[in-house]
């Protein structure tokens, strides 16, 4: 099993849509939680971090179900400019190795 | 500097050359971390380094790839003789070292191995 898995997409989603994304994680002790998104032939950047009592940033909302092992991410009204693809990255906790694994991403697709 | 400064943007070399790619990470950034990046595909952990203790190395594909950081300041990434599956971006980040482990990204260096 992969440490961090995504469904890769496409997600084809109209303006105005909303649209929620789920990420699974193997490693239990695992501490820290984000979302990243990355456009097309950039870098990835900090989207935002998943905190265990959830957490909404205007559109966006993050939630993490450590039962369960999985966090997500809820965008509603989607804009075009959302079109990108959404990283989901795990931390181990502190003490021992602090190297985060990233998923492979899931893409989204937002159209008029 | 405001972010992570990585060179060069664009790399084209001939298979069997050696190439070095360079980062510069943020001021204060006692971490840092290379992954790559293949066209369509995730990221792939290669080396971190964390002030003055020995990298994590456990990510090099190779002992074609070895990395280099002085103090807590720039890395210098490797690659000896290098391969077309080596074509990729190569992405370096930074990030203080704390329990939220926050990583900032430079722009990259896309190397392309003829």
């Amino acid at each position: 099993r992969k440490e961090v898995e995504q469904d890769p997409g496409p997600f084809n989603v109209p303006e105005g849509a909303t649209v929620a994304f789920n990420c699974t994680y193997s490693n239990s002790a695992s501490q820290s939680f984000f979302w990243y998104r990355q456009d097309c032939r950039k870098e990835p950047k900090l989207l935002m971090s998943v905190y265990s009592s959830g957490n909404e940033d205007g559109r966006f909302t993050a939630q993490l179900n450590r039962a369960s092992q999985y966090i997500s991410l809820l965008i509603r009204d989607s804009k075009l400019s959302d079109s990108a693809t959404y990283l989901c990255v795990v931390s181990p906790s502190t003490g021992g190795s602090y190297i985060p694994t990233f998923g492979r991403g899931t893409s989204l697709i937002v159209h008029p | 500097g405001a972010g992570v400064s990585q060179s060069p943007s664009n790399k084209v070399t001939e298979k069997g050359k050696d190439v070095e790619l360079r980062c510069d990470p943020i001021s204060g950034h006692t971490a840092l971390y290379w992954y790559r990046q293949r066209l369509g595909q995730g990221l792939e952990f290669l080396i971190y380094f964390q002030g003055n203790s020995a990298p994590d190395k456990s990510g090099l594909p190779s002992d074609r790839f070895s990395a280099e950081r002085t103090g807590e300041s720039v890395s210098t990434l490797t690659i000896q003789r290098t391969q077309q599956e080596d074509s990729a971006v190569y992405l370096c980040a930074s990030s203080f070292l704390t329990g939220a482990n926050v990583l900032t990204f430079g722009a990259g260096s896309r190397l392309t191995v003829l």
